[in-house]
């Protein structure tokens, strides 16, 4: 059974930084891309980034919001998945999910997603 | 960025009932369109990828249509665990886009 795994949220003051944690079990990580999902309480769902497998390159993407202050990097040997978050702000708070990046022949879809962590930025 | 707008925002159904959410993207996206369902304080589950393929699991009575820039989720008979919250994604150029969700309560 694929499980994925976050930790490491919490609080935090406004400027301070958090790293997320994802670990992964029941897949080939290392062949998998993965993404960072976040969703702010009550609200829906924002694509933060991703990165890809090293075998495609390894390279990360990131949305607008975030680019500069969040880095994903990865550790294939721990099976595990990172969200270094700095210069946090108040609309950062969130629940994040990591999830894997199914890559079909012409689609991609996320699946399977893990049960999430909190993260509060607040004063 | 593509912009995905789902509606209704919220709909009333009764168990038995035909239910049908819409989604438009904001630019030709050929069938790269993606459904989630999320109930409350769990992550969401994917439902349907490629617009209309189903997953593996996923009842029968989810279906998914559409291609271009509209699209629509349909339960053919609404069941108690199907009140939820559904998303469309659509996965055709990042940054990945969702629809702000639609909200199926009880009636």
């Amino acid at each position: 059974e694929v499980q994925l795994v976050e930790s490491g949220g919490g609080l935090v003051k406004p400027g301070g930084s958090l790293r997320l944690s994802c670990a992964a079990s029941g897949i080939t990580f290392n062949n998998a891309w993965m993404s960072w999902v976040r969703q702010a309480p009550g609200k829906g769902l924002e694509w933060v980034g991703r990165i890809k497998s090293k075998t495609d390159g390894g390279t990360t993407d990131y949305a607008a919001p975030v680019k500069g202050r969040f880095t994903i990097s990865r550790d294939d040997s721990r099976y595990t998945l990172y969200l270094q978050m700095n210069s946090l702000k108040t609309e950062d708070t969130a629940f994040y999910y990591c999830t894997t990046e199914q890559v079909g022949l012409i689609y991609n879809w996320f699946d399977p997603w893990g049960q999430g962590t909190l993260v509060t930025v607040s004063s | 960025d593509i912009q995905m707008t789902q509606s209704p925002s919220s709909l009333s159904a009764s168990v038995g009932d035909r239910v049908t959410i819409t989604c438009r993207a904001s630019q030709r996206i050929s069938s790269y369109l993606n459904w989630y369902q999320q109930k409350p304080g769990k992550a969401p589950k994917l439902l349907i990828y490629a617009a209309s393929s189903l997953q593996s699991g996923v009842p029968s009575r989810f279906s998914g249509s559409g291609s271009g820039t509209d699209f629509t989720l349909t339960i053919s008979s609404l069941q108690p665990e199907d009140f939820a919250t559904y998303y469309c994604q659509q996965s055709y150029s990042t940054p990945w886009t969702f629809g702000q969700g639609t909200k199926v309560e009880f009636k």
